[in-house]
């Protein structure tokens, strides 16, 4: 049972154009929301959140939208750069219980030149 | 600093052999995790803890053990190593309160053969 899923296992984009990362959950417990980005051989780095009172949450070229009714978040990158390239997991728990995070299966972006 | 740091970054086991994979933070956080990652699943969570003497299990618990003597350290034990925890394994650390993020160790490549 996938609480969380990225349906889109992979994603090109040219170099300065927006890259769309899509997230479904199906938890409504789920209150608390993250986008990590991962390069090879290294561990997953925090990349930017959303609580489940906003809808909208920005930091630079990142912005994370949320639609609760429809269980939805993206993650929104504007201009997408070539060191962008790498895969981005989406994971979701609930407000308290940072140790205990709940993953999709990872989009992997590439940022064509 | 260091942040969270996992030892050893490989391993190679063979059937039934034992281990214990190592995981220490130094940023003061309460909470530390242990994940695994495995090719087109995300990362699922095997164990985690809230504290020093307190851990629960998550997701994928079984053949493995883990103890919080200290606030820093979080070893997780593979009792009798089985072809089946070929992975790769992740150890997070993060703050108590609400929204946090989970800082992740570079990971250790484990293969049992």
């Amino acid at each position: 049972d996938q609480q969380v899923k990225q349906n889109s296992p992979s994603l090109s984009v040219q170099e300065g154009r927006i890259s769309i990362l899509n997230c479904d959950y199906t938890n409504s417990m789920f209150d608390y929301f993250l986008w990590y980005k991962k390069y090879p051989a290294e561990g997953p780095t925090f990349l930017i959140s959303i609580s489940s009172i906003k809808d909208k949450n920005e930091d630079g070229r990142f912005t994370v939208f949320l639609n609760k009714s429809a269980k939805h978040l993206s993650l929104h990158i504007v201009p997408s750069q070539p060191g962008d390239s790498a895969v981005y997991f989406c994971a979701a728990s609930l407000v308290g219980t940072a140790s205990k995070l709940t993953f999709g299966t990872g989009t992997r972006l590439q940022v064509m030149l | 600093n260091a942040g969270v740091t996992q030892t050893p970054k490989f391993q190679v086991l063979k059937t039934g052999q034992s281990m214990t994979l190592q995981c220490a933070q130094d940023m003061n956080h309460e909470y530390m995790s242990w994940y695994r990652q495995d090719p087109g699943m995300g990362l699922r969570l095997i164990h985690y803890s809230v504290g020093a003497g307190i851990t629960d299990q998550g997701e994928v618990p079984n053949g493995y053990n883990v103890s919080r003597s200290t606030t820093e350290d979080f070893p997780l034990r593979l009792l009798s190593a089985a072809p089946s925890q070929t992975s790769v394994y992740f150890c997070a650390s993060s703050r108590t309160g609400g929204t946090t993020e989970a800082f992740f160790g570079q990971g250790t490549r484990l293969t049992v053969v």
